[in-house]
């Protein structure tokens, strides 16, 4: 079976600009789950995404907003770029939603704000 | 205070040696813990999962404790390779949601 694949994997971007990262969920997989790491702040969650619906959200301003498919994958949009923005997205899937369904981490999308 | 505090922050060992690393949390209830395996560059990888009632689980050279009382958990790792540097990250699961600790940087040298 094939793993979650996240494209594009590198970008740069300037300052107010608007970036759509993209995420597709192991075969079968119903949940998505958006995660920004970044060296000093570890793991964040964004939002997790089940049967395209927003199930849950983290503390994140507006600006970062997602979307599910019917075919389970799912999109993240950060408008308005910051510099602070700067960090490595990584999607994750899981069978169903809940806390007791293992997730499977994508290779991540490193989005570089200058 | 994050809720996951990992310890040491970063740890360098010689190659075929044994460590352990450690995490405490305040999450409160919590239903598993999860320690992941970050290789630089890559999404974490699952080493294992645990609910409350679990004391140890292992997978090959890895071994992980939690101790539900002291809401105390340690990945200890055996006869270390190179392939093991990476981050070792500490999960707590609160509800539906995933409390993730810092990390542990490890580093094994030859």
């Amino acid at each position: 079976k094939a793993g979650v694949t996240q494209t594009p994997r590198y970008l740069i971007k300037t300052r107010g600009q608007q970036v759509t990262l993209s995420c597709s969920p192991i075969s079968g997989h119903r949940s998505v789950s958006w995660y920004q790491q970044t060296p000093g702040q570890g793991l964040q969650f964004l939002f997790e995404y089940f049967s395209e619906t927003q199930r849950n959200k983290g503390n994140f301003p507006g600006r970062f907003s997602g979307r599910q498919f019917s075919n389970s994958r799912s999109e993240m949009n950060v408008s308005t770029l910051e510099l602070g923005d700067s960090a490595l997205y990584l999607c994750a899937s899981s069978l169903d939603t809940g806390k007791d369904y293992e997730q499977y981490f994508g290779p991540g999308t490193r989005l570089t704000v200058t | 205070k994050n809720q996951v505090e990992q310890s040491p922050q970063s740890l360098i060992i010689l190659e075929g040696k044994n460590c352990t690393l450690q995490c405490n949390y305040t999450v409160s209830p919590f239903s598993n813990l999860r320690w992941y395996k970050q290789d630089t560059g890559r999404g974490p990888v699952s080493l294992t999962i645990m609910t409350f009632s679990e004391n140890t689980k292992s997978n090959g050279r890895y071994t992980a404790t939690l101790d539900a009382d002291t809401k105390q958990s340690s990945l200890h790792i055996t006869a270390s390779q190179l392939s093991d540097s990476a981050s070792y990250i500490c999960v707590v699961s609160r509800g539906n949601k995933l409390v993730f600790g810092a990390g542990t940087i490890l580093r094994v040298k030859s």
